[in-house]
């Protein structure tokens, strides 16, 4: 078990352009989250996943956002036409249903120019 | 809706020295609290987590953590501190254990020799 893993570690982009970040999960876990972490700051939840379905979305999540996790196991989050305003940590966690606490990805740092 | 205040940005002690950490939380009923901790440009690792119980919680590195119910605190304490335990911590409560978390802002600890 090599816990969760996130990639890249590092994208930077221009203003406008696409990117997608993947999460791998703990291989035996079901529930998949996102989070946004800004400098200096808390991590911010953005959504979670059972499974294949998406069961909750915060307000952060904007129409520029989407994510997925079509068979279950690994997801992506995209963002189109980025802004400088998403330059932050991504962070993708993994638990079971109903576990005590989830483990963290190292998260993909996205520098927006 | 649930939040956090951990009202140290910064704390520095010197290497040995004892170390509380405070974390308050605003939640209606029993919280589900946590501790992570952040070195730079990582994801977070789980120090411990309290649910019900004795309120006193041991976690790994030898930090603990007393849930307070009637001040709403969730404090973190360490006896001894180390200078690898330089690092930013944040503490986070959630409506159970494999919900959407609230962080708080953290708190940088800086180790002196």
């Amino acid at each position: 078990d090599t816990g969760v893993s996130q990639n890249p570690r590092h994208k930077i982009t221009k203003r406008g352009q696409n990117v997608t970040f993947r999460c791998d999960p703990i291989s035996e876990h079901n529930r998949l989250y996102w989070y946004r972490q800004t400098l200096g700051q808390g991590p911010e939840f953005l959504t979670y996943f059972q499974n294949e379905a998406q069961l909750e979305k915060s307000r952060l999540l904007s129409d520029r956002f989407s994510a997925e996790r079509p068979k279950g196991s690994f997801s992506t989050l995209e963002i189109q036409r980025t802004e400088q305003g998403d330059s932050a940590m991504y962070l993708c966690a993994s638990s079971f249903v109903g576990a005590d606490g989830y483990t963290f990805g190292s998260g993909t740092r996205l520098t927006v120019v | 809706a649930q939040s956090v205040t951990q009202p140290d940005i910064h704390i520095t002690v010197s290497e040995g020295a004892s170390l509380e950490l405070r974390c308050n939380y605003s939640y209606g009923a029993t919280p589900y609290l946590f501790w992570y901790v952040q070195s730079p440009g990582q994801g977070l690792q789980l120090l411990l987590k309290y649910f019900s119980g004795d309120t006193l919680v041991q976690g790994i590195k030898g930090f603990e953590a007393e849930f307070k119910r009637s001040q709403s605190s969730f404090n973190l304490r360490k006896p001894s501190v180390h200078w690898s335990d330089a690092a930013e911590y944040f503490c986070a409560v959630g409506v159970n254990a494999g919900n959407m978390l609230t962080f708080g802002g953290g708190t940088r600890l800086m180790v002196k020799p």
